[in-house]
């Protein structure tokens, strides 16, 4: 089975400065990649998916994530924070049988105006 | 498209009290979820369908949780007896995902609060 890890729970930076958020997969085969966002009291919003091509795929509202295979990870980056992005933000792996998908606990980004 | 729909979006019971949420899933979604949002946490799967069929409801504690999903469309979601320890965000998913489409998204409703006092 998959598993995620973010291992960091809160992350605080100035708007306008870049962000990057950590993800580390744990699957035997080849992954499919998804990050979520989640504002206050919503469902959650999918930012952007990976599974093959570029390993560097672009989502919305200007997110972008890096698949590194040698790593096991897939970061989210944005090179210029807004107040908005202000959110819980959710890792996820899912298998390549369409059956599992697993969450990782979340990292919390504050934005400092 | 119309996205996913959940009621109630709060509910406040006391602890041995019955509770059900509804879910309206988008159309053409064959697997829709439950999960369970502890504040803080993640989002902790209780239980998957595919169709009217379930996938997976290993994490769901079925002393107290049940969920059923009729004609493989709407699907409700009922806690008999609360626990305090059920206070939490309950959300329904719902997606194309399957063996042929593993790269499908899971779409989400704006889930329903539940504060059990």
């Amino acid at each position: 089975a998959q598993s995620v890890t973010q291992p960091d729970i809160h992350i605080t930076v100035s708007e306008g400065a870049s962000l990057e958020l950590r993800c580390n997969y744990s699957y035997g085969a080849t992954p499919y990649l998804f990050w979520y966002v989640q504002s206050p009291g919503q469902g959650l919003q999918l930012l952007l998916k990976y599974f093959s091509g570029d390993t560097l795929v672009q989502g919305i509202k200007g997110f972008e994530a890096e698949f590194k295979r040698s790593q096991s990870s897939f970061n989210l980056r944005k090179p210029s924070v807004h107040w908005s992005d202000a959110a819980e933000y959710f890792c996820a792996v899912g298998d390549n049988y369409g059956q599992n998908f697993v969450f990782g606990p979340g990292t919390r980004l504050s934005v400092l105006p | 498209e119309a996205g996913v729909a959940q009621s109630p979006r709060y509910k406040i019971i006391e602890k041995r009290q019955s509770v059900a949420f509804w879910c309206n899933p988008i159309s053409g979604h064959a697997t829709l979820y439950w999960y369970q949002q502890i504040l803080g946490q993640g989002p902790k799967l209780l239980i998957q369908f595919q169709n009217n069929g379930v996938v997976d409801d290993s994490q769901l504690p079925k002393d107290r949780f049940s969920a059923e999903r009729l004609k493989g469309v709407d699907s409700t979601l009922k806690i008999q007896p609360a626990k305090l320890e059920d206070s939490a965000v309950y959300l329904c998913a719902s997606s194309a995902r399957d063996r042929g489409l593993p790269d499908s998204p899971l779409h989400f409703g704006n889930g329903t609060r539940l504060t059990v006092t």
